[in-house]
């Protein structure tokens, strides 16, 4: 079975411009989690949705950042204008609460995302 | 106070040495612990749950003391392969994987 996609898998961009960030979790998870990692902050939760429903965005850092997922194979993470200290790698993650519990996380491959 | 605190390292040991890592959490509140494993420039992967009574996989033996706040990881003959980071991960929510805080990680170094 495929894992969690996402793409691209490195973005180098220049401050300000627009930046979006895809990801496809794992088919008939109802869990989706977008994650930033940095050496300073290491892996922070930035939002999670459930079921396609955001429920809990207090981690995004500011209004820049916004998430959507309008169906359950796809999401996307969107920084607008870009900055230079969103230089990190963003996972994305997803879990089904399905199974039998504890309910594993499975993390994407991540993308590295460059602001110049 | 970070939520989940972990001694960085980086921990140097000899193949087949045992190593043990640490964890605190300052939420009391918490209820579903973990281990996960990431390989430098990959993404985090579950090495293990957590219980209350310990538990064990193969060379792998987790701990939870909720009194003291405390989780810990021991790795038995430890083998090249377990060259990694190794992230203290708690969540709030009983046999669930939402809303996990992840420590910054524990650097493992195992050498030939």
């Amino acid at each position: 079975d495929a894992g969690v996609i996402q793409s691209p898998r490195h973005e180098v961009t220049e401050m300000g411009q627009e930046v979006t960030l895809r990801c496809k979790p794992i088919s008939g998870h109802d869990y989706l989690f977008w994650y930033r990692q940095t050496m300073m902050r290491g892996l922070e939760l930035l939002i999670y949705f459930n079921n396609n429903v955001p429920i809990d965005d207090s981690g995004m850092p500011e209004d820049r950042f916004s998430a959507k997922m309008p169906n359950a194979s796809f999401s996307t993470l969107k920084i607008q204008p870009s900055e230079p200290r969103d230089s990190a790698v963003y996972f994305c993650a997803s879990s089904s609460s399905h199974s039998g519990g504890p309910y594993e996380q499975y993390f994407g491959p991540g993308t590295r995302l460059t602001v110049t | 106070r970070k939520e989940v605190e972990q001694d960085p390292g980086p921990f140097n040991v000899p193949e087949g040495a045992t190593v043990a890592f640490n964890c605190t959490y300052s939420n009391s509140a918490s209820q579903s612990f973990f281990w996960y494993r990431q390989d430098c420039r990959k993404e985090p992967k579950l090495l293990m749950s957590v219980y209350s009574s310990g538990n064990e996989d193969g060379r792998f033996t987790a701990q939870l003391n909720r009194a003291s706040q405390y989780i810990s990881l021991l790795i038995r003959d430890s083998k090249l392969s377990d060259s990694a980071t190794y992230l203290c991960v708690v969540s709030p929510f009983s046999g669930s994987a939402r809303q996990l805080t992840f420590g910054s990680g524990t650097q493992l170094t195992v050498l030939p």
